[in-house]
């Protein structure tokens, strides 16, 4: 099965400074790459994903790069502000078969500072 | 309006006791999820259904059951809680077909199991 790995497991940044979190998988049958964020108490929300046909995709102050040779994808906030604080979970999936079953990495506490 | 919504949102129960998590979504998924988390933790696939009558176990074993007699629904069930059982249980739920990626989650089922 697939095996998503994410890392840092903790990331403090300075209010308007870039964070990326990066993340790697294992399954080549893999081709679809959300990024979820969950911020304390409420419930994990989509934040930006991308499918394995490109290499990059940008929605405003967020981007994933995803580099399948590698098997990794990475997620990167620019201008950090104090409201992006949360815990980030990458994952990875086929679109098709298997259940589309989501495997999650294990997430990232992101913490913006003043 | 289209959610997934869970009940109840808070339980404390007593060790032994059999109990019923209700998920329902209006959205028209065909596949449901129930992922096991502590705070801020790891999330952990625990039961999957790709339709009616379809219910598979997850990554984590889990004592739990769940069935699916209605596309809507997906309750999961503990027949006799334990503390280890303690954690919050969350339900999600995706479309179908290749272009239908996203995983929409519900607010969330918090057990204490005394």
């Amino acid at each position: 099965g697939e095996n998503v790995e994410q890392h840092p497991s903790t990331l403090s940044v300075q209010e308007g400074d870039s964070a990326v979190i990066k993340c790697t998988y294992s399954d080549s049958a893999s081709n679809y790459f959300p990024w979820y964020k969950q911020e304390l108490g409420k419930r994990p929300q989509l934040i930006i994903d991308i499918r394995s046909n490109v290499g990059e995709k940008k929605d405003q102050r967020i981007a994933v790069t995803l580099n399948k040779t590698a098997k990794h994808f990475s997620l990167h906030i620019t201008e950090t502000q104090p409201e992006d604080s949360a815990v980030y979970f990458c994952a990875a999936s086929p679109l098709t078969g298997g259940g589309n079953k989501l495997t999650f990495g294990t997430g990232t506490q992101l913490k913006v500072e003043l | 309006e289209a959610d997934i919504y869970q009940t109840p949102r808070y339980l404390v129960i007593g060790t032994g006791k059999k109990i019923t998590l209700e998920c329902s979504q209006t959205m028209g998924h065909d596949k449901m999820y129930w992922y096991q988390q502590d705070p801020g933790m790891e999330l952990h696939l625990i039961h999957y259904s790709y339709g009616v009558n379809s219910t598979e176990k997850g990554d984590l074993s889990s004592e739990s059951t769940v069935s699916r007699i209605r596309t809507e629904h997906f309750p999961l069930t503990l027949e006799s809680a334990r503390p280890s059982h303690t954690s919050q249980y969350l339900c999600a739920s995706r479309g179908t077909g290749i272009n239908t990626g996203e995983l929409f989650f519900g607010e969330g089922s918090r057990l204490t199991v005394l």
